[in-house]
């Protein structure tokens, strides 16, 4: 079975600093999705950025960034010059066949 | 585009009620999703359905739990009999069935089961 390992329950950051979300996941699949999704207190979930497992090079989206690493099968998000609204929790997933496997979560803080 | 509707935002129920749950799917969506997020368990896929028709009910709780699909702009999930561990934030999420599968989520119904 499909699993998503998110190992860090909490991180911090200086507003305007970088900072790195860690994800694992686990599959025997060579075509599939990974995403990450924001979600804010409001707890609305948000797509922040999609990788393609075909695609060698990595995702980006504005000030956030993917590195991808098939191999390892390790998908992390770089937040760069991070912003008090990027606090939230970050959640990674696998999709494969039309479903979204979740990581538990990083709960993101950012600091003034 | 309103986005993904779902009612209530808020439920608060006694053990034993039924609760109904309903979705609005984004129009042209073809794939909807029936989530429960909890502290314990995190995000969980509890149904999902293609063009109206159950597709994978594997993570459907208990027989307490039923979900339908009578067209493409509504689903609803029912809780019957509603028990207090089933206190969640349930979420409805659709998409377009190709191989992205990008899923947009609703806002989410907080249900509270005293």
């Amino acid at each position: 079975a499909q699993t998503v390992t998110q190992s860090q329950p909490e991180m911090s950051v200086q507003e305007a600093e970088t900072v790195t979300l860690s994800c694992t996941y686990d599959t025997s699949e060579s075509d599939y999705y990974l995403f990450w999704y924001k979600q804010p207190p409001s707890r609305q979930m948000i797509l922040v950025i999609r990788q393609e497992a075909y695609k060698q090079q990595n995702a980006t989206e504005n000030r956030f960034s993917v590195n991808f690493q098939k191999a390892a099968k390790s998908f992390s998000l770089k937040i760069s010059d991070s912003q008090l609204g990027d606090a939230a929790m970050y959640f990674c997933a696998y999709n494969q066949g039309g479903k979204l496997i979740f990581g538990q979560g990083t709960e993101l803080s950012v600091k003034p | 585009d309103a986005g993904v509707i779902q009612s209530p935002r808020h439920e608060v129920t006694e053990m034993g009620q039924e609760v109904t749950l309903r979705c609005k799917p984004i129009s042209g969506h073809n794939s909807l999703f029936w989530y429960r997020q909890t502290m314990m368990r995190g995000l969980e896929l509890l149904i999902y359905f293609n063009n109206n028709v159950p597709i994978d009910d594997s993570g459907m709780p208990e027989d307490r739990f039923s979900a339908k699909m009578p067209n493409a702009s509504f689903s609803t999930l029912k809780i019957q009999p509603s028990e207090p561990r089933d206190s969640a934030v349930y979420f409805c999420a659709s998409s377009l069935r190709r191989k992205d599968n990008e899923q947009f989520f609703g806002p989410g119904t907080r249900l509270t089961v005293l």
